[in-house]
C-alpha cells in the first residue's frame, strides 16, 4: 500500500496567488482530513470528509480556504488569495471509519511557503 | 472549549524511563491516541485507549484514567530514534473518527 499520497511536497507562492494542494488516501478509506500545523497553533483540523461529504468545516479559518473531495481517491485543498500568514505544513490523513476503528494515516504533507 | 495539555518539553538519557501526560477537557470523549512525529515528518500512530487502564506495544505504554481526564504514554528503554514530538488526541464524537490534537511535547533523549 503506497500510503496517503500529496502534492506538491513543497509549494512557494507569493501573495495573491492561488494555491491548490491535492490528496489521495488509502484506498478504502472513507475518512479524509485536512490538517494545518504551524508552530505557533500546532496541528489543527481544517476540514473532515466522510464518504466524500463534507461533515465538519468549523476547522476552515475563512472563505479563502476550499476543500473538496469529488470522489474516494482524490481531494483538493484551494487557497484564494494566499497570503503569508497561511504558510505552514498541510497534512491529509485517512481513515476507515468504522465501529471500533480509530487510527488515522497521515500523508507526508505539504511544505507552503507564501511570500 | 476543548483543551488537551502535555508538558512542552521532556529531556531525559538513553535507556531511562520517560512519561508524557495529557489532561483533556472536551465535550464528548470516546477515546485516547497518542501519535509520534519526527523533525520533517508526518504524525504516525502510537496507541489508543478507550477504557480505564494500561496499553502496553512493545516498549511503549499508554494509560488512561477518564475518571480524572488523563492519560498518559510510557516510553521504556529509550533509545536515540525515540526523539520527536509526541501527541495525545482525544476522539470526542463516537460517531466519527474526528481527533482534537493536544499541544504536543518535545522528546529529547541524550546519549
Amino acid at each position: 500500500d503506497a500510503g496517503v499520497i500529496q502534492s506538491p511536497r513543497h509549494e512557494v507562492t507569493e501573495m495573491g496567488q492561488e494555491v491548490t494542494l491535492r490528496c489521495k488516501p488509502i484506498s478504502g478509506h472513507n475518512s479524509l482530513f485536512w490538517y494545518r500545523q504551524t508552530m505557533m497553533r500546532g496541528l489543527e483540523l481544517l476540514i473532515y470528509f466522510n464518504n466524500n461529504v463534507p461533515i465538519d468545516d468549523s476547522g476552515m479559518p475563512e472563505d479563502r480556504f476550499s476543500a473538496k473531495m469529488p470522489n474516494a481517491s482524490f481531494s483538493t485543498l484551494k487557497i484564494q488569495p494566499s497570503e503569508p500568514r497561511d504558510s505552514a505544513v498541510y497534512f491529509c490523513a485517512s481513515s476507515l471509519e468504522v465501529a471500533g476503528g480509530h487510527e488515522q494515516f497521515f500523508g507526508p504533507g505539504t511544505r507552503l511557503t507564501v511570500l | 472549549g476543548q483543551s488537551l495539555e502535555q508538558p512542552s518539553e521532556v529531556t531525559a538519557v538513553e535507556g531511562a524511563i520517560v512519561q508524557i501526560n495529557c489532561t483533556y477537557q472536551t465535550s464528548g470523549f470516546y477515546g485516547l491516541s497518542w501519535y509520534q512525529q519526527h523533525d520533517g515528518g508526518a504524525p504516525t500512530f502510537l496507541s489508543y485507549n478507550a477504557l480505564d487502564g494500561l496499553e502496553e506495544t512493545g516498549r511503549f505504554s499508554s494509560f488512561l484514567s477518564r475518571s480524572d481526564s488523563y492519560g498518559y504514554l510510557l516510553l521504556q528503554e529509550l533509545q536515540m530514534k525515540d526523539s520527536a514530538s509526541y501527541f495525545c488526541a482525544v476522539r470526542a464524537s463516537y460517531n466519527t473518527d474526528k481527533l482534537i490534537f493536544g499541544t504536543g511535547t518535545r522528546l529529547q533523549v541524550f546519549p
